[in-house]
């Protein structure tokens, strides 16, 4: 069964730092591409950032290139989220996804449909003074 | 670049049929495959169509996907609604400039 946790999520000043977790389980991690999706209180979903496989290819939304890196450990099955000069408009619950496997495009020796298969249950990132 | 627009809202009764559209702004609809996510209140996200109109095992075939290329939309129909299908629902496509996108969002009332 797949599973993914994320964690580290919390209350953080403006213009702080903060690392998320997304710890996968059920899978061949190393195979599929991930993605850190977020969800303002009451709005709508959205792409963050996303890295292949290997971690060889990292893309950023243009609203936190800059300022959040995305990293993983393929010896730990582990999905990371760094996130620098964080500003109130970065509050959100940031959810981890798998790449869901298809015939959409291929990157990395691997194809996907475009979207995402699994998800995490999220973590609240808070961003106030 | 481009942008999904969904509806805001839509409503209808329990065992009728309802279909939520996603106008994709500029290029063709047809140039990626769109893929459609329920989130029930508290909970995240799940797939319930990918690749413009397949269905992940589980989902009920009450819940079918389609795109018209003369409207530039896809469109997620969900037949016999049931009380259990209130949820929002999100359409997304991917695009190699611009990586993942994902419309607004569109609640569904089942009343």
């Amino acid at each position: 069964e797949v599973q993914l946790l994320e964690s580290g999520g919390g209350l953080v000043q403006p213009g702080g730092s903060l690392r998320l977790s997304c710890a996968a389980s059920g899978f061949t991690f190393s195979s599929y591409a991930m993605s850190w999706v977020r969800q303002a209180p009451g709005k709508g979903l959205e792409w963050v950032s996303a890295i292949s496989g290997s971690g060889g290819s990292t893309y950023y939304a243009d609203s936190v290139k800059g300022r959040f890196t995305i990293s993983r450990d393929n010896s730990k099955n582990t999905l990371y989220l760094q996130m620098n000069s964080l500003r109130a408009e970065d509050t959100a619950v940031y959810y981890c996804a798998k790449a869901a496997p298809g015939v959409g495009y291929c990157s990395g020796g691997s194809c996907y449909s475009g979207g995402f298969d699994y998800w995490g249950q999220g973590t609240l990132v808070t961003v106030s003074s | 670049n481009f942008m999904l627009t969904q509806p805001h809202s839509v409503s209808e009764s329990p065992g009728k049929t309802v279909t939520i559209s996603c106008t994709r702004s500029s290029g063709s609809i047809a140039s990626n495959y769109v893929q459609w996510y329920q989130q029930r209140p508290g909970s995240s996200p799940t797939t319930v169509i990918y690749e413009d109109n397949q269905r992940p095992s589980g989902v009920p075939d009450r819940f079918s996907g389609s795109i018209d290329s003369s409207s530039n939309s896809a469109s997620l129909t969900i037949s016999g609604l049931k009380t259990e299908d209130e949820a929002d629902y999100y359409c997304q496509s991917y695009d190699s400039s611009i990586y993942w996108v994902f419309g607004g969002g569109t609640k569904l009332t089942v009343l």
